[in-house]
């Protein structure tokens, strides 16, 4: 069983609000990534992290920014939510190679 | 870059059936290549994979086999189940130096089996 976790899992903001998605994982992973998932399914890279102080930007541009100061934790923030942040949001973590990732299970943001 | 495309769904099926999902990818070099699966409302779980030509990857009674030659990795289930429903992922990682840092998910495939 997979030791990475994402709080909260469900979230109801209101348009302009700052909120930061929690994501911790216990295995010692170098590689943290953060997904954003449409309700077409199809999943879009936003941030992803090599290790402790480092952040890239992924393949989807997104209004959020991230941060990695520990190896286990990797938050993202939303300085100003707009309800076209409204999505499912998938945090993961794998060590370094060409390994399987682990998954948290998601939130899910609704901005009103 | 690297690329996923996976079969479009939906899929629906009935209990006992043969399951295939198809997946091809673009790449260069060697990548590994992962099949996900996702249950409603829950985070993308491993389902199986493969890390080298011709290797089968299985589990659940899945299985895919990675296919250099026609850069494939279908998914296969001989008699699906209605717990098999679920989204389906095709996956790729590696490949080269840039491409070893990303995971690359094709779209997706929503698989219902009725009863």
């Amino acid at each position: 069983e997979a030791d990475i976790y994402q709080t909260p899992r469900y979230l109801v903001i209101g348009t302009g609000k700052k909120i930061t998605l929690e994501c911790s994982q216990t295995m010692g992973h170098d590689k943290m990534y953060w997904y954003q998932q449409d309700p077409g399914m199809e999943l879009h890279l936003i941030h992803y992290s090599y290790g402790v102080n480092s952040t890239e930007k992924g393949d989807l541009s997104s209004e959020s920014t991230v941060s990695r100061i520990r190896t286990e934790h990797f938050p993202l923030t939303l300085e100003s939510a707009r309800p076209s942040h409204t999505s499912q949001y998938l945090c993961a973590s794998r060590v370094t190679g060409d390994t399987e990732a682990f998954f948290g299970q998601g939130t899910r943001l609704t901005v009103v | 870059g690297n690329s996923v495309t996976q079969m479009e769904g939906p899929v629906t099926l009935s209990e006992e059936a043969f399951l295939t999902i198809n997946c091809t990818y673009t790449a260069t070099g060697y990548p590994s290549l992962f099949w996900y699966v996702q249950y409603p409302g829950e985070g993308l779980q491993l389902l199986l994979k493969a890390t080298k030509a011709d290797d089968k990857g299985s589990n659940k009674g899945f299985e895919a086999t990675y296919r250099k030659e026609t850069t494939s990795f279908h998914l296969e289930k001989g008699s699906v189940q209605v717990s098999d429903s679920a989204v389906y992922f095709c996956a790729l990682s590696g490949g080269s130096v840039q491409g070893a840092q990303k995971l690359v998910f094709g779209q997706g495939t929503r698989l219902t089996i009725n009863p």
